[in-house]
């Protein structure tokens, strides 16, 4: 049972460009947590999804950031015109149900120049 | 709202130490409390994760207690090895609202040999 994939590992983007970030939960889990983990910071809750739905999205910038997790296929976590300050390690974890253990995947580190 | 605080920030010891680490978090209506590793430009790795029912995990080396009523935890490492340098985060998950894990920002181990 392969665990959480993320893809890519790491990814440069210049200013302005659209950054996207995949992720495929485990086998039979239906709910996706994305955290960014900001330089020398610890890790901040973004969105919350379950298949086709935003449960919570409290911890996502106002601008620039959507999330989408379709019945079909990985969650998408998408930045729009990227700054410098998009720069990040992010985190895809997902869980069997809402309460359940979440497991994480090994990152995309998102790099802005 | 959920705050978690991990001291000290970074802790400097020599190999064959026992060692404490604590975490601190502000509700105590959590849903479980998880330790995790981190090494550098990596992702995370679950080291243990204790139910609010429950009062202790062990793992090897590893011990982690929960005190709700205190709001502690405090991750206990035996006889300390060089390759237990990394940074250790705790998280906690609130029964209110996603079950999303709020996390502390991180003790930063270095085990010197």
């Amino acid at each position: 049972n392969a665990g959480v994939m993320q893809n890519p590992r790491h990814l440069v983007r210049r200013r302005g460009q659209e950054a996207r970030l995949r992720c495929s939960p485990m086998k039979g889990h239906s709910h996706v947590y994305w955290y960014r983990q900001l330089p020398e910071e610890g890790l901040k809750f973004m969105v919350y999804l379950q298949k086709e739905n935003i449960i919570d999205e409290s911890g996502m910038p106002k601008e620039r950031f959507s999330a989408e997790f379709p019945k079909e296929g990985p969650s998408i976590l998408r930045i729009q015109q990227v700054v410098r300050g998009d720069s990040a390690a992010y985190f895809c974890a997902s869980s069997q149900q809402g309460q359940s253990e979440a497991f994480f995947g090994q990152g995309t580190r998102l790099t802005v120049v | 709202k959920q705050e978690v605080t991990q001291i000290p920030a970074a802790l400097s010891v020599p190999e064959g130490e026992n060692l404490v680490l604590n975490c601190s978090f502000t509700d105590s209506a959590i849903y479980n409390l998880q330790w995790f590793r981190q090494d550098p430009g990596k992702g995370l790795t679950s080291l243990l994760l204790i139910q609010s029912s429950q009062r202790e995990q062990t793992s090897g080396r590893l011990n982690a207690s929960l005190d709700k009523s205190s709001g502690r935890s405090t991750l206990y490492i035996a006889a300390s090895q060089p390759g237990d340098s990394a940074t250790y985060l705790c998280a906690a998950t609130t029964t209110s609202g996603t079950y999303k894990y709020i996390f502390g920002t991180g003790t930063r181990l270095k085990v010197l040999a």
